[in-house]
């Protein structure tokens, strides 16, 4: 079966925190790819980032980084020095052939980020 | 990328009646979905929008409901018929290719009263 598991439905953090946001997946297939998205509150789909399976390096992209960790079936997401900016629902997602190859998403993560 | 426009962004209606969204996008694609996203909740597939032929509906979504237009490789329509307040939700288009990432029109914001 394919899934996605966000284990945190909200987060609360201040300002200038480093945040990470969990994300597990579920599949038996060695070609996958994996996605961030995120939402802010206007309501649109962001595009943050693709991964796919056999590319286990982890990557920053200004504050933010992730880490792709197959042993563990995990593709985690941090933003470093949290901005108010950054408060949105990140949504962790996944494609593979044994799903069709169309995008399951996690649940998403609600950031709060106060200032 | 794609860009893709989506109509109408939001929208009230009564309950029984239908709203067709359309979905356009800037250049000629293959594989296109419908999306739901209920309050507070994550995207749930409805149906993959073939072109030339009937769309493929996820488990739950039937066609009397969420008839789907494809007439060409740039543009669907999602229509939700005989609307009850538990289809208030919003909607998305997107296209995605197998390995890339994929682009959401703007979302329709529907309620239903």
């Amino acid at each position: 079966a394919q899934k996605v598991t966000q284990a945190q439905t909200e987060i609360s953090v201040v300002e200038k925190e480093d945040v990470t946001l969990d994300c597990v997946y579920e599949t038996r297939d060695t070609t996958y790819y994996l996605f961030w998205y995120k939402q802010p509150p206007s309501g649109e789909l962001v595009f943050l980032i693709r991964r796919n399976s056999f590319d286990e390096q982890n990557e920053i992209s200004g504050r933010y980084s992730w880490n792709f960790q197959k042993s563990t079936s995990s593709f985690n997401f941090t933003i470093t020095a949290s901005q108010v900016v950054d408060s949105a629902v990140y949504f962790c997602a996944l494609r593979s052939p044994t799903g069709g190859f169309k995008t399951i998403f996690g649940a998403g993560t609600r950031l709060f980020v106060k200032a | 990328s794609a860009v893709i426009s989506q109509k109408p962004s939001r929208d009230i209606c009564q309950r029984g009646t239908s709203l067709t969204i359309q979905c356009q996008v800037d250049s000629q694609v293959t594989m296109m979905f419908w999306y739901r996203q209920q309050p507070g909740q994550s995207l749930t597939l409805i149906a993959t929008a073939n072109q030339g032929s009937e769309a493929t509906y996820e488990s739950g979504f039937v066609i009397d409901k969420f008839p789907i237009s494809r007439p060409n490789l740039t543009f669907s329509t999602l229509t939700v018929s005989n609307m009850s307040p538990e289809d208030s939700s919003i909607y998305l288009c997107s296209v995605e290719g197998i390995v890339t990432e994929a682009f959401f029109g703007q979302g329709t914001r529907l309620t239903v009263v």
